[in-house]
């Protein structure tokens, strides 16, 4: 079975543009939860889609946003881009979500300069 | 207090020895727990998932939980330099939303 799969694997964005990430959950997963990784941070929640609808939200401004497609695939926006927002950005699939086993894909690295 | 800690790192451990990571929570309603291992550079890989108390054993890990102390903990038995990452613990509470600790750097020395 295919695992997650996250495009594009590296970007590199100027302040103040916006950005677009994609990710492709594994097979039969209906469940996709996004993650903001950084040394100084740690992972860091973003939000969970499930079934095309936000199921749960971390703490992060509204400049991050997210939506799921029938088919399961996710996308994650983020505008304005902030020079903290520098990162490597985690998609994560699961059967159900709401505490079943999340597989995650390879990431994205967004620089921002 | 964080949500979700972590014995703090670095821990090294000769080849074969047992390693011993922790990992505490604050929300008693938590009821998923997970460990994952990120490698430098890599995206976290599920290793162990424990939703009971008590032990839960896959080849060389062993997770433990303990609901009442609010500790979850992997152990790595016969450590492999291969087993030398960063490991993460996760958890899940009732509304869904998951918390991982800071992660445990593990060194395996030959």
């Amino acid at each position: 079975k295919a695992g997650v799969t996250q495009t594009p694997r590296y970007l590199i964005k100027t302040r103040g543009q916006q950005v677009t990430l994609s990710c492709s959950p594994i097979s039969g997963h209906r469940s996709v939860s996004w993650y903001q990784q950084t040394p100084g941070q740690g992972l860091q929640f973003l939000f969970e889609y499930f079934s095309e609808t936000q199921r749960n939200k971390g703490n992060f401004p509204g400049r991050f946003s997210g939506r799921q497609f029938s088919n399961s695939r996710s996308e994650m926006n983020v505008s304005t881009l902030e020079l903290g927002d520098s990162a490597l950005y985690l998609c994560a699939s699961s059967k159900q979500g709401g505490g079943y086993e999340q597989y995650f894909g390879p990431g994205t690295r967004l620089t921002v300069t | 207090q964080k949500e979700v800690e972590q014995n703090s790192g670095p821990l090294s451990v000769p080849e074969g020895a047992i390693a011993s990571l922790n990992c505490t929570y604050s929300d008693r309603g938590s009821q998923s727990f997970f460990w994952y291992r990120q490698y430098s550079g890599k995206s976290p890989e599920l290793i162990m998932s424990i939703y009971s108390n008590g032990d839960k054993e896959d080849g060389r890990f062993t997770a433990q939980l303990n609901k009442a102390s609010q500790y979850v903990s992997l152990l790595i038995r016969d450590s492999q330099p291969s087993d030398s990452a960063t490991y993460l613990c996760a958890v899940i509470a009732n509304a869904g939303k998951s918390t991982f600790g800071d992660g445990t750097t593990l060194t395996v020395k030959p």
